[in-house]
């Protein structure tokens, strides 16, 4: 049963232009959505989050939407630099039961030079 | 700050056998989770402690246990292995909020 799903295993982007990075959830009791980063032989970076109160969440370069109603939560990357290349997970937790966590399977993110 | 490492880096078991894996959390933080990242997959949450008490658990069978130590440090021990828990462990601290946690690198387990 996949609570948390990343569509797209994989995404190529041209440097400058802007990365989205889409993920969808079943489960309407999350109250946080996150999304981390993470580099080869390292562990995920947490990112961004936002709250399930909030529809947008701004972070420098990275910006979080989420959309309720459809369950569908995005990640903005604005410009997309080689540096961002990673697999992205998305990420949701609810503050009952401790914060468990459940990610998606990730999304690798090709931005070229 | 001292950030989360994880003990050892890889290691190689035969199936059947016992394994303990090690964390230190980071500085200040006083729970930790531990995830199985199969390969291809995003990390499964197997369980949480908070102040040395377990503080959640997800879909692992009993075989999968672990321990919080005073000084928030934690072991993560799989019994009886089998070729299926071949995986990459992570371990991952937060602080009061719980919400934002903060990962090692991982110890990368072969069941042969």
């Amino acid at each position: 049963d996949q609570q948390v799903k990343q569509n797209s295993p994989s995404l190529s982007v041209q440097e400058g232009r802007i990365s989205i990075l889409n993920c969808d959830y079943t489960n309407s009791m999350f109250d946080y959505f996150l999304w981390y980063k993470k580099y080869p032989a390292e562990g995920p970076t947490f990112l961004i989050s936002i709250s399930s109160i909030k529809d947008k969440n701004e972070d420098g370069r990275f910006t979080v939407f989420l959309n309720k109603s459809a369950k569908h939560l995005s990640l903005h990357i604005v410009p997309s630099q080689p540096g961002d290349s990673a697999v992205y997970f998305c990420a949701a937790s609810s503050d009952t039961g401790g914060f468990k966590t459940i990610f998606g399977a990730g999304t690798r993110l090709f931005v070229k030079a | 700050e001292t950030g989360v490492t994880q003990s050892p880096t890889h290691l190689i078991k035969t199936r059947g056998q016992q394994v303990t894996l090690r964390c230190s959390s980071q500085s200040g933080h006083n729970t930790v989770s531990w995830y199985q990242q199969a390969l291809g997959q995003g990390p499964q949450f197997i369980f949480q402690y908070y102040r040395e008490e377990e503080n959640g658990r997800g879909n692992f069978p009993p075989r999968f246990s672990g321990l919080q130590f005073p000084n928030y440090s934690s072991e993560l021990n799989v019994n009886a292995l089998e070729l299926d828990d071949s995986a990459l462990y992570l371990c991952a601290s937060s602080g009061a909020t719980g919400l934002e946690q903060y990962f090692g690198p991982g110890t990368r387990l072969t069941v042969t």
